[in-house]
């Protein structure tokens, strides 16, 4: 069982670079997240996306950008990259957004900006 | 608006030895709680959770958690800490109606041989 995977790992970019993070769930779940963590923080909604092609704003999401094309891929754009988004970003899974609902996690991709 | 306040950032327990880690909530109505545990380079993993009924949960790994409505709080609780244990524990709460989940920031547990 993959559950949900991140790709990349890690990556450094310099001020202004462009990318794109890849979150993948072979779950079957409707609704999909992107979180960013920062020390001292938590973790914090970036974007959410509540079916496929469908995409809604979270608590943090000025910078970002997200696709949701496929059920399964959820897609975290960042057009002009910046110091300040310098975080780990976890996507996260489950069957509905009601907050009973399970979230399932990836392992995290590390993202420095310099 | 929802918070969740985990005042330990960081708890060093000796190995065999019981665990407490606290967590508040401020939410008006009945929260959703949950308690994720993240080891390192992992992912988050939840422990356990509590929605209604019995103030006194029970999750994986032998940890247990306990609502207290009166106290706004959801201490995660193990009797003897192992040391495959260490890692960093969030608190986390959500209601009826809401999207998103609000996280504490975290408690980073240390176990010394």
């Amino acid at each position: 069982n993959a559950g949900v995977t991140q790709t990349p790992k890690f990556r450094v970019l310099k001020t202004g670079q462009s990318m794109t993070l890849l979150c993948a769930q072979d779950m079957n779940h409707e609704y999909m997240y992107w979180y960013r963590q920062d020390p001292g923080m938590g973790l914090r909604l970036i974007h959410y996306s509540v079916g496929e092609g469908t995409t809604a704003k979270g608590e943090v999401p000025d910078g970002y950008n997200v696709s949701r094309l496929k059920k399964q891929n959820f897609l975290l754009g960042l057009e002009s990259a910046a110091p300040s988004q310098t975080s780990v970003y976890f996507c996260a899974s489950s069957w509905g957004t009601e907050a009973k609902n399970i979230q399932y996690f990836g392992a995290g991709t590390r993202l420095s900006v310099l | 608006a929802q918070s969740v306040t985990q005042p330990d950032i960081h708890i060093t327990v000796s190995e065999g030895a019981s665990l407490e880690l606290r967590c508040n909530y401020s939410y008006g109505a009945t929260p959703y709680l949950f308690w994720y545990v993240q080891s390192p380079g992992q992912g988050l993993q939840l422990l356990l959770k509590y929605f209604s009924g019995d103030t006194l949960v029970q999750g994986i790994k032998g940890f247990e958690a306990e609502f207290k409505r009166s106290q706004s709080s959801f201490n995660l609780r193990k009797p003897s800490v192992h040391w495959s244990d260490a890692a960093e524990y969030f608190c986390a709460v959500g209601a009826a109606g809401r999207r998103a989940l609000t996280f504490g920031s975290g408690t980073r547990l240390q176990v010394q041989p």
